[in-house]
C-alpha cells in the first residue's frame, strides 16, 4: 500500500536550533516526494521536491530509499519557519494524485 | 503565476442543505483536485478530474459529488450537508509534470 507517515504532530524548537521534520513512505516503485508548507492564513504551497535537489529557505530533504525516508532539515530554525508542513508522495497512477502525510506543526520559539 | 480561486473563504450552511463549492483556475491545467483538510488527518482526496466531464473518486467520496463542465472550473457538491462535513476544503490544479497548486481554501461550517 502507498502511504506517507509523519510521526510528529507538533515539533517545537528554539530559534537557531536545528530542525528535522520526519517523513517515511511506503511505495513499491521509484518514489517522487514533495514537501508542502502552509503558513498561518496562507495557502498550501510547494516547498521542495526531491527531484530538484535544491534548497529552499534553507531547507533540504534527501531521499533515503534504504530507510524509505524523506526527512526535511534546516540547520538553524527561524521564527518565520513556524508553519504546518506536509510530506507528499506521488501515487503510481499517471493522474498526478498525491498521497499526503498527516502533517507536522513546526513551532519556533524566540 | 498559477491562480487557483475558490469562491468563498468562509461558508456557513445548515444540515440537509445542498452546498456548492467552486474552484476556478487560469492555467489551462488538465488535472484538478478536491481535498478536505482536518487536524491530525492531513489532506484527504475527495474527487479529482483529469479532463472536462471526467472524474474519479478519491479516498473519501461518500456524501460528495463533483462537476467539471469546463476545463477551468471544478465544483464540489455536498448533496445533503451533514455536521461531519464541517471542514476546510482545498482545491488544487496541476499541469503536466508539474506539482499541484492550491487555492486559499474554503472553511465550511455545517450547523
Amino acid at each position: 500500500a502507498q502511504r506517507v507517515t509523519q510521526p510528529e504532530k507538533l515539533l517545537s524548537v528554539f530559534k537557531g536550533a536545528p530542525v528535522e521534520l520526519k517523513c517515511n513512505y511506503s511505495y513499491s516503485g521509484s518514489p517522487e516526494l514533495f514537501w508542502y508548507v502552509q503558513y498561518s492564513r496562507q495557502r498550501l504551497q510547494l516547498l521542495l521536491r526531491h527531484i530538484s535537489r535544491e534548497s529552499i529557505k534553507g531547507f533540504t530533504a534527501d531521499l533515503n530509499k534504504g530507510e524509505t525516508s524523506f526527512h526535511l532539515k534546516k540547520p538553524f530554525a527561524q521564527e518565520e519557519d513556524s508553519a504546518m508542513y506536509y510530506c507528499a508522495l506521488l501515487g503510481s497512477s499517471n493522474t498526478g494524485k498525491l498521497i499526503f502525510g498527516q502533517g507536522t506543526t513546526l513551532q519556533v520559539k524566540p | 503565476d498559477v491562480k487557483v480561486t475558490q469562491s468563498s473563504r468562509y461558508l456557513v450552511k445548515r444540515t440537509g442543505e445542498k452546498v456548492f463549492l467552486e474552484c476556478v483556475q487560469d492555467m489551462d491545467h488538465e488535472n484538478m483536485f478536491w481535498y478536505r483538510q482536518d487536524p491530525g488527518l492531513g489532506l484527504r482526496l475527495i474527487y479529482f478530474s483529469y479532463d472536462v466531464k471526467m472524474k474519479e473518486k478519491g479516498d473519501i467520496p461518500e456524501g460528495y459529488s463533483v462537476s467539471r463542465e469546463k476545463k477551468e472550473r471544478f465544483s464540489l457538491i455536498l448533496e445533503s450537508a451533514s455536521t461531519n462535513q464541517t471542514s476546510m476544503y482545498l482545491c488544487a490544479t496541476q499541469g503536466a509534470q508539474q506539482p499541484q497548486h492550491f487555492g486559499d481554501g474554503t472553511r465550511l461550517s455545517i450547523l
